[in-house]
């Protein structure tokens, strides 16, 4: 079965830093991924996903991921962060052809005003 | 569109009551899942239902059991609760694959 590692715990940064979350999965096959945000309080909500295509994907509020697929690799970019931005971020890995998703351990990210 | 409700909000258990948390969802989804939430270690599948009719279990199944009642609703049971199962669950729908759409959770605690 596929796995998904998240390499940082808790992150923090000060508003307009840049931000940078790996994700790294374990699995040979055709994958869909996913990084989804959970606000304090809230449940998940998507991010952006990648299926195929251009490996650089955007998504809401200025987010962007890239696929490199010779690295397992999915991480997450903002150039400038917002104190609004705090949350816990997931990545997460479908393998196609599969039915269930695999959740990274998650990173909290903490924006300083 | 209410998207994926689930009932209760909260709850407070002993050790050894049963509970069922009701899911249900509106976006005509084949797919439903119940996930755990426990700190550091982001969400573990509990059960999926890939469609009406099915259901199979997922990384961490023991001590709980599942009905899909029909396309809309999957209920998760809790038949004799345990300290270790306390933990924020959130039920989901989707189509195969894709993007799944999480309900607002249920935190349970079991004294």
């Amino acid at each position: 079965a596929q796995s998904v590692s998240q390499h940082n715990h808790h992150v923090i940064l000060s508003e307009a830093a840049s931000l940078e979350l790996g994700c790294n999965y374990s699995y040979g096959g055709t994958v869909n991924l996913f990084w989804y945000v959970q606000y304090p309080g809230q449940h998940l909500q998507l991010l952006l996903k990648y299926f195929s295509g251009d490996p650089l994907v955007k998504g809401i509020k200025g987010f962007e991921a890239e696929f490199i697929k010779s690295k397992f690799s999915f991480n997450l970019r903002k150039p400038s962060v917002q104190w609004s931005d705090t949350a816990e971020y997931f990545c997460a890995v479908n393998a196609i052809g599969e039915n269930d998703m695999r959740f990274g351990a998650g990173t909290r990210l903490t924006v300083k005003p | 569109n209410a998207g994926v409700t689930q009932t209760p909000k909260f709850q407070v258990l002993k050790t050894g009551q049963s509970m069922t948390l009701q899911c249900a969802q509106d976006m005509n989804h084949n797919s439903m899942y119940w996930y755990r939430q426990d700190p550091g270690m982001g969400l573990r599948l509990i059960y999926y239902s890939a469609s009406e009719g099915t259901t199979d279990k997922g990384e961490v199944p023991n001590g709980y059991n599942v009905s899909r009642l029909n396309k809309r609703e999957f209920s998760l049971r809790l038949e004799s609760a345990a300290p270790s199962q306390t933990s924020v669950y959130f039920c989901a729908s989707s189509e195969r694959g894709d993007t799944q759409y999480f309900g607002p959770g249920t935190r349970l605690t079991v004294l």
